[in-house]
């Protein structure tokens, strides 16, 4: 069945490092995935997007690539910052009506100054 | 900016008893969706809703689930009779009318079944 998940449950870094966070899936005819941000007592915000016809996809202080040959996706940070604390989530929209989300099992990044 | 709401943030119920959890979408949005997070564990999809009807649920969302948009701006999740298993945070989220990937999510309802 499909499945999207990630390689690291916990990511620490010192403010100013960029950081990188890993995804897996399993659907090859996945074509789109969204990376998500949860921090502590919220729920998840929207941060980047990418459709399978791009390897990469720029925003602010943040870049995804996708490496469809492998079925990884990663999430890259520059110059964290301790407001970047969070836990990270990769998702992919399915069902019927398209609006489904599949969630990662995420990852919990913490950013020390 | 325009955000989702959801009351009340932390609900404590007895196993059995009704639960209605409610949220109110961004206002000019029309697809409306809830999810659930176990303690420690990934966010879950229950259910989408458009047009005043399901558009799809998970296996979660059985006959003890029900969802209602009972006037313009609320859309409730209603649990007939808690389980223990029921414990988690309930997120809703609403998305524009085509944009439909990318969901707006409210802060949560913490709802724990003693």
């Amino acid at each position: 069945g499909e499945s999207v998940g990630l390689h690291l449950p916990t990511l620490s870094v010192q403010e100013g490092d960029n950081s990188i966070i890993n995804c897996a899936y399993s659907n090859s005819a996945s074509d789109y995935f969204i990376w998500y941000k949860q921090e502590s007592g919220k729920g998840p915000q929207f941060i980047i997007d990418i459709r399978s016809n791009m390897d990469k996809r720029q925003g602010q202080r943040v870049t995804v690539l996708l490496n469809k040959t492998v079925k990884h996706l990663s999430l890259q940070i520059a110059a964290t910052q301790p407001g970047d604390s969070a836990v990270y989530f990769c998702a992919e929209p399915g069902g019927t009506s398209y609006g489904k989300l599949t969630f990662g099992q995420g990852t919990i990044l913490t950013v020390h100054p | 900016e325009p955000e989702v709401t959801q009351t009340p943030s932390h609900q404590v119920t007895q196993m059995g008893q009704e639960v209605i959890l409610r949220c109110v979408p961004i206002s000019n949005h029309l697809y409306f969706y809830w999810y659930r997070q176990i303690l420690g564990q990934k966010v879950e999809f229950l259910v989408s809703f458009y047009n005043n009807e399901i558009s799809e649920k998970s296996e979660i969302f059985d006959d003890q689930f029900s969802v209602e948009r009972p006037d313009g701006s609320n859309f409730t999740l209603k649990i007939r009779s808690t389980k223990l298993e029921d414990s988690a945070m309930y997120f809703c989220a609403s998305s524009p009318d085509r944009v439909i990937y990318e969901q707006y999510f409210g802060p949560g309802t913490r709802l724990t079944v003693t």
